[in-house]
């Protein structure tokens, strides 16, 4: 079975300062792994996502994160934060049964 | 990617009656999900919507108290039952397209958030 941990439920940067998301991912079999953005009162957007082929996936708005497997790592960076940034972002993953789980989320907050 | 939506967007009902939830696709796909994701939690897998058949529930989930429907390949709904407080959520449907791979992207709508008092 997979699960997701992602560390820090909380990440407040300041605008134009490196947005760093740290999740970890435990799984059986090769992974997909995905990240989410959640903004407020809205569904579940997708930033990115991780299949096979390349470790370093670029997404949309500026994200990008890398699938480092020695470390079962998946996190997710964006050089400079913008104020529409703020938002809800969850890392998942998948197996062969297509159902995701889901990490607990980290909260950014961006300073002006 | 597909379109989805879901109605109601919001509701707020009384303790001890039911709510359907639609979740409606612009396109034929594959799968469809039913999330919950309870006030500042992550979400939950409830169980998959199955076309013509029986939904196939996640460990924690039985089908009295979701009972689901999946009637066609563009159309899900979930009903949440014999409320009480504690199913106060937001509701999520998702799809997999046609491919069907594991490593497709799962498109989210907007969420049913659902108050139980």
């Amino acid at each position: 079975a997979q699960s997701v941990t992602q560390l820090g439920s909380h990440v407040s940067v300041s605008e134009g300062a490196l947005v760093l998301l740290r999740c970890n991912y435990s799984s059986s079999v090769p992974p997909y792994l995905f990240w989410y953005v959640q903004y407020p009162n809205q569904g579940l957007q997708l930033l990115l996502k991780y299949t096979t082929g390349a470790t370093l996936v670029k997404g949309i708005n500026g994200f990008e994160a890398e699938f480092k497997k020695s470390e079962t790592s998946f996190h997710l960076t964006k050089p400079s934060a913008h104020m529409s940034d703020a938002a809800e972002y969850f890392c998942a993953v998948s197996e062969d049964d297509y159902k995701l789980s889901f990490g607990a989320g980290t909260t950014v907050t961006v300073r002006a | 990617s597909a379109v989805i939506s879901q109605k109601p967007s919001r509701d707020i009902c009384q303790r001890g009656t039911s709510l359907t939830i639609q979740c409606q696709v612009d396109s034929q796909v594959t799968m469809m999900f039913w999330y919950r994701q309870q006030p500042g939690q992550s979400l939950t897998l409830i169980a998959t919507a199955n076309q013509g058949s029986e939904a196939t529930y996640e460990s924690g989930f039985v089908i009295d108290k979701f009972p689901i429907s999946r009637p066609n390949l563009t159309f899900s709904t979930l009903t949440v039952s014999n409320m009480s407080p504690e199913d106060s959520s937001i509701y999520l449907c998702s799809v997999l397209l046609l491919s069907g791979r594991a490593s497709d992207t799962q498109y989210f709508g907007p969420g049913t958030r659902l108050t139980v008092l």
